[in-house]
């Protein structure tokens, strides 16, 4: 597709399980970001890719966080022994290394009951 | 650090009215600036951006110059109309850093009919 997507768009998990959220970038783009945003608040930082490797993870809060990116595409943002705190919206972006420029998908809304 | 501060939201204005949404940041070097706008319900868009100082970004009536001497990326739009309600987030990002974006922490906008 054109734009960035994102899947799922909506999770709903228990305390304590693990998920999953994947995200698709803009063919072409070199670099990937992951975003927190809580529900009223501004954008969190969690961790940047440029090809498959992250050299800035320093937004992950915490070891339960992880992500990976292969093929210079797709990436997964994977959320271990979930907490309520971990409710969110949690937000993919794309840039080439042309412009900068980052252009968001949808978003994935996590609620952990 | 880079840091970016914008007007304490929400903001409620009658339709047809003046629009300044106010934006200032703190950063060495020479940022890009960007203005994202959230609509209820939906994703992150770039509403405009400006990659150098005196540059102008417009898009969609709206428009923000890049003021170096005043560290100052105001929004502004000349007569706002319902649909504009949203939430609009001023940023800034570095090529020294990555292109991370740094956020503002967003201003709600509310146009009354």
């Amino acid at each position: 597709g054109a734009g960035v997507s994102q899947s799922p768009s909506n999770k709903v998990t228990e305390k304590g399980k693990d998920v999953e959220l994947r995200c698709d970038p803009i063919s072409g783009h070199t670099a990937l970001y992951w975003y927190r945003q809580r529900l009223g608040q501004g954008l969190e930082f969690l961790i940047y890719f440029q090809g498959n490797s992250a050299p800035d993870k320093s937004g992950l809060p915490s070891d339960r966080f992880s992500a990976e990116r292969t093929g210079e595409s797709v990436s997964t943002l994977t959320i271990q022994r979930t907490q309520q705190e971990d409710s969110a919206v949690y937000l993919c972006a794309s840039s080439s290394e042309r412009t900068g420029t980052q252009y968001f998908g949808p978003g994935t809304r996590l609620l952990v009951l | 650090g880079n840091s970016v501060t914008q007007m304490e939201g929400p903001v409620t204005l009658s339709e047809e009215a003046f629009l300044t949404i106010n934006c200032t940041y703190t950063a060495t070097g020479y940022p890009s600036l960007f203005w994202y706008v959230q609509y209820p319900g939906e994703g992150l868009q770039l509403l405009l951006k400006a990659t150098k100082a005196d540059d102008k970004g417009s898009n969609k009536g709206f428009e923000a110059t890049y003021r170096k001497e005043t560290t100052s990326f105001h929004l502004e739009k000349g007569s706002v109309q319902v649909s504009d309600s949203a939430v609009y987030f001023c940023a800034l990002s570095r090529i020294d850093s990555n292109y991370q974006l740094i956020w503002g922490a967003g201003t709600k906008l509310i146009i009354k009919p």
